[in-house]
């Protein structure tokens, strides 16, 4: 069965902090996929990455990384330097190969980032 | 380039009555999913349209259902409402075969 486990309820930072949101999965497959998702308070779900199980190669977008570990199952997302306008929810999700085009999303973490 | 668009943005409801949310894919998009959104919680997925044809379900009662349209626009139908139907309603859509969605605004349903 897929899961995904966001520990993390809430993170309160004070702009320009670095700030790393936390993601651990569970999955039998061997191939699938994770991505994060950002949730401004309107309420769209915002694509901010994709990673498939094969590419453990870690990802920076401009402030964004990620780190992709699959001897830990975890997929770590890292703002640097922080900004008000990255406070949000941020949701991490599994697609598995074998269990079609389903996605289970985590719980969600809600960001603060005070100015 | 329209992305998804849902309507309506709110509603309320009663109790036992029956609702039907829509939803536009966005363009050059085929597949459409559904998911419920509880205050607090992540999406949970209801279902996905491809070719007119529910193609997955998720763990949602029967009273939930939907539809596929020729031009791959969508709609969510919910009977016999409950006080715990109330949540946000997202729309996704996506190409075929593809992984990651591209999602709607969302329809915010209260049951009263």
């Amino acid at each position: 069965a897929q899961k995904v486990t966001q520990a993390q309820t809430e993170i309160s930072v004070v702009e320009k902090e670095d700030v790393t949101l936390d993601c651990v999965y569970e999955t039998r497959d061997t191939t699938y996929y994770l991505f994060w998702y950002k949730q401004p308070p309107s309420g769209e779900l915002v694509f901010l990455i994709r990673r498939n199980s094969f590419d453990e190669q870690n990802e920076i977008s401009g402030r964004y990384s990620w780190n992709f570990q699959k001897s830990t199952s975890s997929f770590n997302f890292t703002i640097t330097a922080s900004q008000v306008v990255d406070s949000a929810v941020y949701f991490c999700a599994l697609s598995e190969a074998t269990g079609g085009f389903k996605t289970i999303f985590g719980a969600g973490t809600r960001l603060f980032v005070k100015a | 380039d329209a992305g998804v668009t849902q309507s309506p943005t709110h509603l309320i409801k009663t109790r036992g009555q029956q609702v039907t949310l829509r939803c536009s894919p966005k363009s050059g998009h085929d597949t459409v999913s559904w998911y419920q959104q509880a205050l607090g919680q992540g999406p949970q997925f209801i279902f996905q349209y491809y070719e007119e044809e529910e193609r997955q379900r998720g763990n949602f009662p029967d009273r939930f259902s939907g539809h596929q349209f020729p031009n791959y626009s969508s709609e969510l139908n919910v009977n016999a409402l409950l006080l715990g139907d109330s949540a946000l309603y997202l729309c996704a859509s996506s190409f075929p075969g593809k992984y990651g969605y591209t999602f709607g605004s969302g329809t915010r349903l209260t049951v009263v």
